[in-house]
């Protein structure tokens, strides 16, 4: 299976500044076909995940811009900039790219 | 408008067998897949499984022996069956049509 490390476990961002989460996979996560099957989500407490960003770099419909990701085959960043207070939750990268699916244990951010 | 709705029993008997429907609105099952992916309390996310937009089936090896997923498509259902279980399996049960869409989650507490 493919291990999603994640880094750091916690992070505590002052508002309106930026975060950056690390996440990186045991295996290659590019495909022949060019695309890179790594995703992000965002679970607020109490709710389900919610997707961030998809195939490494691409924003999900109604997903601010101030979210972004990047990366290369095996090491991703996604980055929060002017972080807000409905940024609150817990981060999880995930790859799609072979079974099983499987998704790093998770970043918490909360606010200072 | 896409949603998924996981339904089932909240409370289920160690050894006994659980049974979940997803019900889905605004995609047909023969066009996308749906993974089943839960959460235990306070831990990350674990894909359990998918039935293919065809019909085929993939399960996560560590459930592969306790696990069965199948489709009633003119009811619009995916449905998830899982024997033998333990409390180790009380948790969140999602249903997603990955990666874009998740149902709201169902808890259930395995008891001993």
């Amino acid at each position: 299976d493919i291990v999603m490390t994640q880094a750091p476990l916690s992070v505590s961002v002052t508002p309106g500044e930026s975060a950056s989460i690390s996440c990186r996979s045991s295996k290659s996560l590019l495909h022949s076909n060019g695309i890179t099957y790594v995703y992000w989500y965002l679970q607020k407490p109490g709710k389900s995940p919610q997707l961030l960003i998809y195939r490494m770099s691409n924003l999900a419909s109604g997903v601010p811009d101030r979210f972004s990701g990047s990366g290369s085959e095996t090491d991703f960043t996604l980055k929060i900039s002017r972080v807000e207070a409905e940024d609150v939750g817990i981060y999880y990268c995930g790859q799609l790219l072979e079974n099983p699916y499987t998704f790093g244990a998770g970043t918490k951010l909360e606010l200072k | 408008q896409v949603q998924l709705k996981e339904s089932g029993p909240g409370l289920v008997q160690a050894s006994e067998t659980l049974s979940l429907t997803c019900t889905v609105s605004g995609f047909s099952l023969t066009s996308y897949h749906v993974s089943w992916v839960r959460q235990p309390p306070g831990k990350g996310l674990e894909w359990m499984g998918r039935i293919r937009s065809g019909g085929s089936t993939d399960y996560n090896s560590a459930l592969k022996s306790r696990l069965s997923i199948s489709r009633d498509t003119s009811k619009s259902q995916v449905l998830l069956k899982m024997n033998s279980l333990q409390t180790e399996d009380t948790a969140i049960y999602y249903c997603t049509s990955p990666p874009h869409y998740w149902g709201q989650g169902v808890m259930v507490t395995v008891s001993s």
